[in-house]
């Protein structure tokens, strides 16, 4: 069955600091993975997506990318966090039949 | 600019009525929607789906409702349950972009 994973849960991280967060999928190959984010107050903003290893599209210019080095694996980074990069942020991946799912998710807090 | 909207942030029903959430969109490329539901720390979770040459469907208690011309879906609950309090969420997809937008929720609140 396909599973996805999704780390780690909860994060405090000091402006300017750097942030990973790491998503992987088993059960699947070459799977359409997406990074999203819900902010305070807001719904579910779609940062990136990708089709393929290497191949990256980004949905809104911000201080975050994103980089898939393997089919499975999907990782959302910063160089140097922002307070209002805090947020909750969602993998996930599509199946064929339009059926996206989604990761737990992690929650951020830029302090 | 939002291209799926859900107009109400909240909805407060009692146990045993209907809870009907709007979503509306402007994009007319879209062709399949979808309404997840979302608990606190939780990634959302499927409900129920509606393609573009349907103007309903059904799964149990849950009904989703489609009007193309007016750009406009909505979904139903009933009866309404204590459980189905939770963050809701309309999702649009088109087909040829291979992406879901997502609306803003609305959080529903079922009281006994």
């Amino acid at each position: 069955s396909q599973t996805i994973h999704q780390w780690p849960a909860t994060l405090v991280q000091p402006v300017g600091s750097p942030l990973s967060l790491e998503c992987t999928v088993e059960g699947t190959s070459n799977p359409n993975l997406y990074w999203y984010r819900q902010a305070a107050g807001r719904g579910l903003q779609l940062l990136f997506y990708s089709v393929g290893i290497g191949q990256i599209s980004s949905e809104v210019p911000q201080n975050l990318s994103a980089s898939r080095p393997q089919d499975r694996q999907f990782i959302l980074s910063s160089k140097k966090l922002l307070l209002s990069d805090s947020g909750f942020y969602l993998c996930a991946w599509k199946a064929v039949d339009y059926g996206y799912t989604f990761g737990s998710g992690t929650r951020l807090t830029v302090v | 600019d939002q291209q799926v909207k859900q107009n109400s942030p909240s909805l407060s029903v009692q146990e045993g009525r209907i809870s009907i959430l709007n979503c509306d969109y402007t994009n007319s490329m879209f062709d399949y929607f979808l309404w997840y539901k979302k608990y606190p720390a939780e990634g959302p979770t499927f409900l129920i789906s509606i393609s573009s040459i349907k103007d309903k469907n059904e799964d149990g208690r849950f009904t989703v409702f489609l009007n193309k011309s007016a750009k406009h879906l909505s979904l139903h609950i009933v009866p309404s349950q204590p459980g189905d309090s939770a963050v809701y969420f309309c999702a649009a997809s088109d087909v040829s972009t291979d992406k879901l937008i997502f609306g803003t929720g609305t959080r529903l609140q079922v009281f006994p």
